[in-house]
C-alpha cells in the first residue's frame, strides 16, 4: 500500500466508448502523475500536474484528456481510443513537480485493453 | 536530460548479496540519482536516492563514485521477493517527473 490508489484496476473498453481512469492521494503530496507502460516498454510520462496546474503534456494525443480538480485526484478521461492504446496507466504523486531530492509513491496502475 | 545505462538483466542467488551498476556519465552537478524497482504486475517502488554521499536505507545501499559518473544499487542479502526490473534514474535539470529508461531485470536463483 503505497497510499496512491487507482480505480478501477482493470478496464476492458470499445474503440467508441468513453471511460475515465481515476487516481487519489491523501499524502500531502503537490504533484500529480500520468504515466503509461506498454508492453515491454519503459514507463513514459504523460502528464504532470502540480498544484493542479498541468505543468507538462509529453505530446499525448487528445483522446487522452487529464483533469486536476484539486491536489488529491487526478482523473484521465478516455474516448475513441485505439487498441494500441492498451497498456498500463500508472498514477503517482510527490511533493514537488520535479523529485529531486524526494521520492515518488505510484499507484498499483489501471490494465486497460482496447478492443 | 541526461542518461543512465544500465545492463539488461543480471542474476544472483538467494541470500547473497547483489550489485547493481549505473553509468551516468553526463550528469550534472544538481541531478540527484534515483533507484526505483518494479515487481512484476505492479508500479514502481521507490528504493534509494542520494546526490554525493553514500545512502544507506532498510532496502539497500547506493554508492556513489567519487566522479558522481556512476553508482551502484547494493542489495546486501537478495530474497526470491527481490526479482525485479530496478531503474536507475537521473531528477534534476528542472525537469518535471521521473524519466524510466528499460532498467535491469534482476533474477533471484533460490
Amino acid at each position: 500500500e503505497t497510499g496512491v490508489t487507482q480505480t478501477p484496476r482493470h478496464l476492458v473498453m470499445g474503440m467508441t466508448n468513453k471511460k475515465s481512469l481515476k487516481c487519489e492521494q491523501h499524502l500531502g503530496h503537490n504533484a500529480m502523475y500520468w504515466y503509461k507502460q506498454s508492453a515491454k516498454k519503459p514507463l513514459e510520462l504523460m502528464f504532470v500536474y502540480n498544484f493542479k496546474e498541468q505543468t507538462e503534456n509529453n505530446s499525448v494525443p487528445s483522446r487522452f484528456s487529464p483533469e486536476c480538480p484539486n491536489s488529491s485526484h487526478l482523473f484521465l478521461h478516455l474516448h475513441t481510443l485505439q487498441p494500441e492504446d492498451s497498456a498500463l496507466y500508472l498514477c503517482a504523486s510527490s511533493l514537488d513537480r520535479a523529485p529531486m531530492d524526494t521520492e515518488a509513491f505510484f499507484g498499483q496502475g489501471t490494465r486497460l485493453t482496447v478492443v | 536530460d541526461a542518461k543512465t545505462t544500465q545492463p539488461n538483466s543480471m542474476e544472483s542467488n538467494e541470500e547473497e548479496p547483489v550489485h547493481l551498476p549505473c553509468n551516468h556519465s553526463t550528469i550534472s552537478g544538481t541531478d540527484y540519482i534515483h533507484w526505483y524497482r518494479q515487481l512484476p504486475s505492479q508500479g514502481p517502488e521507490y528504493v534509494i536516492h542520494g546526490l554525493t554521499s553514500n545512502v544507506n536505507n532498510r532496502m539497500a545501499s547506493l554508492a556513489i563514485a567519487e566522479d558522481r559518473k556512476s553508482s551502484t544499487l547494493i542489495l546486501h542479502r537478495a530474497t526470491l521477493r527481490d526479482a525485479a526490473v530496478y531503474y536507475c534514474i537521473l531528477s534534476g535539470g528542472g525537469a518535471d517527473g521521473l524519466t524510466f529508461g528499460k532498467g535491469t531485470h534482476l533474477i533471484i536463483q533460490p
